[in-house]
């Protein structure tokens, strides 16, 4: 298994500023991913963290809005960039051990509500 | 693309009765499904995982099976308890999905004393 910390567990922010969101392996993953989810629905994968490298995002998310920072192996973080009500949402990181079959892993959320 | 179903969207249910629940996927080509449990506001806890080449998996009161060739998972949970009330997420890791789960939207199970 893995053990995620995410940080902040919740925040309250006021539009137009910016959070970043730190999580936190307890071991050297080779996957990590950033999820959004909307009140009421489930999980929205938004990028792909890649150590090294620049964050592959999915449709309708990109960097400006959601950058990702992954310096090693262990750490990321996501910032959700000048803010609006519609970003408030939990955000989840997750880590796997690699492609195919290995199990997901999942921090406990970073509950963010803008006003 | 692959899309993932969760049945029923909502369950409500007396503590010490059986239940199941289901999940059905569009395609079949996948390495692995796996099965979520979330309290509310919170992240999400893995139950089980079942490998593509699996039929089923067991972990205490819970009983995961897959019949991939059907596009079919159940979690039966025995004996509930008022403890199991959450949200179950199943979500399946495909085999053109590149790294992604494709996850359901969730089936709301409360359990009442």
């Amino acid at each position: 298994s893995a053990v995620i910390s995410q940080k902040p567990s919740r925040d309250i922010c006021q539009r137009g500023t910016s959070l970043t969101i730190q999580c936190q392996v307890d071991s050297q993953v080779t996957m990590m991913f950033w999820y959004r989810q909307q009140p009421g629905q489930s999980l929205t994968l938004i990028a792909t963290a890649n150590q090294g490298s620049e964050a592959t995002y999915e449709s309708g998310f990109v960097i400006d809005k959601f950058p990702i920072s992954r310096p090693n192996l262990t750490f990321s973080t996501l910032t959700v960039s000048n803010m609006s009500p519609e970003d408030s949402s939990i955000y989840l990181c997750s880590v796997s051990r690699g492609l195919g079959n290995t199990e997901a892993f999942f921090g406990q959320g970073t509950r963010l509500t803008v006003v | 693309k692959q899309e993932v179903t969760q049945i029923p969207a909502a369950l409500s249910v007396p503590e010490g009765e059986n239940l199941v629940l289901n999940c059905s996927f569009t395609d079949s080509a996948i390495y692995n499904l796996q099965w979520f449990r979330q309290d509310p506001g919170k992240g999400l806890t893995s139950l089980l995982l079942i490998q593509s080449s699996q039929r089923e998996q067991t972990s205490g009161r819970l009983n995961a099976s897959l019949d991939k060739s059907s596009g079919r998972s159940t979690l039966y949970i025995a004996a509930s308890q008022p403890g199991d009330s959450a949200t179950y997420l199943c979500a399946v890791y495909g085999e053109t999905s590149g790294s992604r789960l494709t996850f359901g939207e969730g089936t709301q199970l409360t359990v009442n004393p």
